[in-house]
């Protein structure tokens, strides 16, 4: 089955920890990953995909084939990151483009 | 680049009402459209999917005579929820795709649609 799990719904870190945001996903092909980011009160924006390889806003994310993740990581949280998070995936052949999201983690920066 | 505007983003009708939301790629050509709809803390839930000129895929469970959507042009995009009930409020959001090899989804900002 297609799906993508993110375990937490809510993470609550410090200003200045390390932040990781688990994402697993289960897919028969080969997917592409995705993460999104919604502010309070903004529209859902992509924030990165696997294959640019980029570091957007400090935050990093390695798709492991071996384990099945996408986890998204920042060595040191910044108060503006406070946001919900959805991880989704789609598939590279799919012409369709549909996106499989996870269930969002809810991210809380504390001053 | 790569802006979606949605309109209204917020209607408050009676019940029985026919209303419809926009969705327009404004600076680029978007094959692909998606209708999501979205809970209070829940996450997105993908209504039905429409490529330009044909007619929507929709998802199990979704009634298609009752979210009607259009997608007539490249740039645009709609969904009419026909006769709207209460327990149709909700918060929907729109989603374009461009050509092939441009896949991200880029998002419209959301309809939240109250029926009384």
């Amino acid at each position: 089955a297609q799906r993508v799990t993110q375990p937490e719904k809510l993470l609550s870190v410090f200003k200045g920890a390390p932040v990781e945001l688990k994402c697993n996903y289960s897919y028969s092909g080969s997917p592409e990953l995705f993460w999104y980011v919604q502010y309070s009160r903004q529209r859902l924006q992509l924030l990165l995909r696997h294959i640019s390889r980029e570091s957007i806003k400090g935050f990093t994310a390695d798709l492991n084939k071996g384990e099945t993740s996408f986890h998204l990581k920042k060595p040191f949280a910044q108060e503006e990151d406070s946001a919900m998070y959805y991880c989704a995936l789609s598939g590279q052949g799919d012409s369709n483009y549909q996106l499989i999201w996870g269930a969002g983690t809810k991210l809380i920066i504390k001053p | 680049g790569a802006v979606v505007s949605q309109h209204p983003s917020w209607v408050i009708c009676k019940s029985g009402t026919s209303v419809k939301i926009e969705c327009r790629s404004l600076d680029f050509q978007a094959t692909t459209m998606f209708w999501y709809r979205q809970f209070p803390k829940q996450s997105l839930m993908l209504m039905a999917t429409s490529n330009e000129g044909s007619k929507a895929t929709y998802e199990q469970g979704v009634e298609k005579d009752k979210f009607l959507i259009n997608h007539a042009s490249l740039t645009l995009s709609t969904l009419t929820v026909t006769s709207a009930h209460p327990e149709d409020s909700s918060f929907y959001i729109c989603s374009a795709a461009g050509r092939r090899g441009f896949r991200p989804q880029h998002f419209g900002d959301g309809t939240r649609l109250s029926i009384l």
